[in-house]
């Protein structure tokens, strides 16, 4: 059984530039949600997708968006990127939106300067 | 919203010793998770535990749902305990989680 991955690990970016993150659910998992953790901070939720459709958003500016495909791996992109975007960016799977366990990806540390 | 709290904030262990971290919610919750983030940042599942207790190895978990509490057990601390653990709870029915502060636990050898 092949873990969430996520790519790149690391990403150096300037204000006001767009990135785009990419992530790879478990096998077998058709729910992924993103989550953006701030320096000494915990997790919080951006935006989840179940079957390539939006099922629910944090609290988080338009600038943020997301897609997933048919093989229900994910992208995240940030657009007109500010010093406080700066944070490490998780991604999780989940087997359905409702099942207990979501299993977490080693994340993207991103930069921006 | 929810409001998740998570105590002691920081703890320093020697070796060998046993703790225990608590984790408040302020709403009756359906879904209560423990994570361990390492140092590297990979956040680990420990347990799924709405309710009840587990065990798993040298760590268990005990939720009391109906007084909005869950308290992790760590025993015999290993230095690759060190890290930060969070509890989290469901946001909606749809399990979008939310995360509390966490516990930065550092075990010295």
């Amino acid at each position: 059984e092949t873990g969430v991955t996520q790519s790149p690990t690391h990403l150096i970016k300037t204000r006001g530039q767009q990135v785009t993150l990419r992530c790879s659910s478990q096998s077998g998992h058709n729910t992924v949600s993103w989550y953006q953790q701030a320096l000494g901070q915990g997790p919080q939720f951006i935006f989840q997708y179940y079957r390539e459709e939006e099922n629910g958003r944090g609290n988080f500016p338009p600038r943020f968006s997301g897609l997933q495909f048919p093989n229900y791996s994910s992208e995240l992109n940030v657009n007109a990127l500010e010093l406080d975007d700066s944070a490490l960016y998780l991604c999780a799977s989940n087997s359905e939106p409702s099942t207990d366990t979501q299993y977490f990806g080693p994340g993207t540390r991103l930069t921006v300067l | 919203g929810i409001q998740v709290e998570q105590s002691p904030p920081d703890l320093i262990l020697q070796e060998g010793a046993n703790s225990t971290l608590r984790c408040n919610f302020s709403d009756s919750v359906n879904n209560l998770q423990w994570f361990h983030q390492n140092p590297w940042g990979q956040l680990i599942n420990l347990f799924y535990i709405p309710s009840g207790t587990k065990q798993n190895g040298r760590l268990s978990a005990t939720t009391v749902a109906t007084e909005r509490y869950s308290l992790l057990y760590i025993s015999s601390s290993q230095t690759t305990d060190s890290g930060v653990y969070f509890c989290a709870v469901p946001k909606t029915s749809y399990d979008k989680v939310i995360f509390g502060p966490g516990t930065s636990l550092s075990v010295i050898p």
